[in-house]
């Protein structure tokens, strides 16, 4: 089973629309979980973080299962700008940068 | 905020060359630089950890003979690609952590896209 594992995609959604994504990882002992977002041949960029009691930043909501070992994002109101490759990311511990990376969701946000 | 600078952004390579892609931090001392390296369609997978002015800690699987790393000051990493071949052709990134603005926060350069011909 990979460490990290999502949907691939791509998701064609119309502008306005909601859309979800979702993600599990394999470590039980994962501290923190982030959601990255990588435009197409540039370097990812972190969107939001993930906490347990859930958070919410503007049209976007980040949710977290230990128990499944779950994280979503709900995006609301998509816009043609969301278009991108959202990364789902864990921190097993250890040092900051020791991240590991899911393949990403292809996200296309169609006028 | 925290700024990181990575160079080249592309560069072609003839088979059997060296590559040398920088990492800088602009605004902060960055005590910590990770690289990481990306092939098409697949996950960002780190390479190495580097502490400045100590050796780099390879992940499993990555040649530290191959892929030398760097990081002599609090501001510069290098990572080169030695005796490069077309299978090394792939997106390196470095990421960076440390002091001041890039503290507690972990800053991604934007990306060397290598090609070996």
């Amino acid at each position: 089973r990979k460490e990290v594992e999502q949907d691939p995609g791509p998701f064609n959604v119309p502008e306005g629309a909601t859309v979800a994504f979702n993600c599990t990882y394999s470590n039980s002992a994962s501290q923190s979980f982030f959601w990255y977002r990588q435009d197409c041949r540039k370097e990812p960029k972190l969107l939001m973080s993930v906490y347990s009691s859930g958070n919410e930043d503007g049209r976007f909501t980040a949710q977290l299962n230990r128990a499944s070992q779950y994280i979503s994002l709900l995006i609301r109101d998509s816009k043609l700008s969301d278009s991108a490759t959202y990364l789902c990311v864990v921190n097993n511990g250890g040092s900051q940068g020791n991240l590991i990376f899911g393949k990403g969701t292809k996200l296309s946000v169609k006028p | 905020g925290a700024v990181v600078s990575q160079h080249p952004s592309r560069v072609i390579c003839k088979s059997g060359t060296s590559v040398k892609i920088e990492c800088r931090s602009l605004d902060f001392q960055a005590t910590t630089m990770f690289w990481y390296r990306q092939f098409p369609k697949q996950s960002l997978m780190l390479m190495a950890t580097s502490n400045e002015g100590s050796k780099a800690t390879y992940e499993q699987g990555v040649e530290k003979d191959k892929f030398l790393i760097n990081h002599a000051s609090l501001t510069l990493s290098t990572l080169t690609v030695t005796s490069a071949h077309p299978e090394d052709s792939s997106f390196y990134i470095c990421s960076a952590t440390g002091l001041g603005a890039g503290a507690n926060v972990l800053t991604f350069g934007a990306g060397s896209r290598l090609t070996v011909l």
